[in-house]
C-alpha cells in the first residue's frame, strides 16, 4: 500500500506565479489535512478535506490560497500569485476515518524566487 | 487553546547513549490525543505513536519508549541505545477529541517546535 504521495517535491516559482500542489492519499483514507512548516514557525495546520468538502479552513490565509478535494484525482493546494513569504514545506496527510493517525507525505519545497 | 511545548532545541548525544525528549502540553479538552513524529533528514514526517487522554500505560516498541504522565501533562520519549540513524527533528503534537467524542478538529494537530536530535558515532 502505497504511502501519501505528493508532487512536485521541489517548486521554484517567481514572484506573481501560481503554485499548484498535488496529494493523492493513502488508498482508502478519505480525510485529508494540509499543514505548513514555516522555517521559523514550525508546523501549522492549514486545511481539513473529506471528498468535495472542506471541513475546516481555519489556518489557510484568507487570501490567495485554496484548497480542494475532487471525487476523483487528488487533493489539490493552491496558492495564486506567490510571494517570498509563501516559501516553505507542505505537507499533505491523510486517514482513513476522521480518528485516525494522520499518515504525511514527503512534502512538497516551495521556493519563491 | 492548545500547546504543546518541547523546551529542548537541540540534543547531542554519543551512540549508545540513552536519550529523552520532553513535551509539555497544554489543554482544556478532557479527551485529546498525543503524538509524537520523526523528521528524518530527508525531510519526510514518520508518524512514531498515538496516545489518548485516557490511557497513561507507557509503551516501549523496540528502542522507543514513551512515558505520559497527565498529572505533569507530559508525554516523554526515550531512545535507548542510541543509535546515528536516530538523527533527526522529532515533534511531539496534541489533537482534540475526535468526532465520536464531540470533537470537531480530532486532525488538526498542534505541533511543538521539535527537538534536534543529533547521535554522533
Amino acid at each position: 500500500n502505497a504511502g501519501v504521495m505528493q508532487n512536485p517535491r521541489h517548486l521554484v516559482r517567481r514572484r506573481g506565479q501560481e503554485a499548484r500542489l498535488r496529494c493523492s492519499p493513502m488508498k482508502g483514507h478519505s480525510h485529508v489535512y494540509w499543514y505548513r512548516q514555516l522555517p521559523e514557525e514550525g508546523l501549522k495546520f492549514m486545511v481539513y478535506l473529506q471528498k468535495e468538502n472542506i471541513i475546516d479552513e481555519s489556518g489557510m490565509p484568507k487570501e490567495r490560497f485554496s484548497a480542494e478535494f475532487p471525487k476523483e484525482g487528488p487533493s489539490i493546494l493552491r496558492i495564486q500569485q506567490v510571494v517570498r513569504g509563501d516559501s516553505a514545506a507542505y505537507f499533505c496527510a491523510s486517514s482513513p476515518r476522521a480518528d485516525s493517525p494522520l499518515h504525511f507525505g514527503n512534502g512538497t519545497r516551495l521556493t519563491v524566487t | 487553546a492548545q500547546k504543546v511545548t518541547q523546551a529542548q532545541t537541540e540534543i547531542s548525544v554519543v551512540e549508545k547513549e540513552d536519550v529523552t525528549l520532553d513535551c509539555v502540553y497544554e489543554t482544556r479538552d478532557t479527551t485529546y490525543y498525543l503524538f509524537w513524529y520523526k523528521q528524518p533528514p530527508s525531510g519526510e514526517l514518520v508518524f512514531l505513536i498515538r496516545r489518548n487522554s485516557f490511557d497513561e500505560q507507557n509503551e516501549i516498541s523496540g528502542r522507543y519508549s514513551w512515558n505520559f504522565q497527565k498529572s505533569t501533562s507530559s508525554f516523554n520519549f526515550t531512545i535507548t541505545a542510541s543509535q546515528v540513524v536516530d538523527s533527526a527533528v522529532y515533534f511531539c503534537a496534541l489533537s482534540g477529541p475526535p468526532p465520536n467524542a464531540g470533537g470537531t478538529s480530532y486532525g488538526k494537530l498542534t505541533f511543538g517546535q521539535g527537538t534536534i536530535l543529533t547521535v554522533h558515532p
